[in-house]
């Protein structure tokens, strides 16, 4: 079975551009989150999508957003980009998310974001 | 607010002996936690989780302890292996929402 795959793997971009990554989660997997990764800050989570519905939210500005699409496929979206959004950008899948039996989140690579 | 914290940015131990990691929480509506493990250019991997009914989890050479009285956990390598060098994440969820993770500890086993 393939794994959760990510792409980009690599950006660069400048301040004030907008960028858009994907996110293809394990075949069966409806859940699928965002989480940014900086040193120091460990994983912040972005937002949580369910059957195409954002059912979770982190506490990052609205400059960061996402979708999800019918196959389960998703997308995360920054507009006017800032330095500070340098990072790594993880996405994970699981098979239900919030659920009375947990499951685990299965990772990407992540895209490396430079912000220029 | 960090509410999963690794203290240890980074911890060294020789090959055949114990590591161990560690993580407080702040949260006591947490009910699950997990460790993950995190190479280089690859996304974290999970590794073993622990349901707040239990104090212990065991899976080969990882076991994970939690203390709910004190808001820790900690994840135990025994007989620690080169292979194990990684970021290791724990994190934190209640009652299946949003996972919380921790600022990872750099594992370094020395053959």
């Amino acid at each position: 079975k393939a794994g959760v795959t990510q792409t980009p793997r690599y950006l660069i971009k400048t301040r004030g551009q907008q960028v858009t990554l994907s996110c293809s989660p394990i075949s069966g997997h409806r859940s699928v989150s965002w989480y940014q990764q900086t040193p120091g800050q460990g994983l912040q989570f972005l937002f949580e999508y369910f059957s195409e519905t954002q059912r979770n939210k982190g506490n990052f500005p609205g400059r960061f957003s996402g979708r999800q699409f019918s196959n389960s496929r998703s997308e995360m979206n920054v507009s006017t980009l800032e330095l500070g959004d340098s990072a790594l950008y993880l996405c994970a899948s699981s098979t239900e998310g919030r659920t009375s039996s947990y499951n685990e989140q299965f990772f990407g690579p992540g895209t490396r974001l430079t912000v220029l | 607010d960090q509410q999963v914290k690794q203290n240890s940015p980074s911890l060294s131990v020789q090959e055949g002996r114990i590591s161990i990691l560690n993580c407080d929480y702040t949260n006591s509506m947490f009910d699950y936690f997990l460790w993950y493990k995190k190479y280089p250019a690859e996304g974290p991997t999970f590794l073993i989780s622990i349901s707040s009914i239990k104090d212990k989890n065991e899976d080969g050479r990882f076991t994970v302890f939690l203390n709910k009285s004190a808001k820790h956990l900690s994840l135990h390598i025994v007989p620690s292996q080169p292979g194990d060098s990684a970021v290791y994440f724990c994190a934190a969820s209640a009652f299946g929402n949003q996972f919380y993770f921790g600022t990872g500890t750099s594992l370094t086993v020395i053959p």
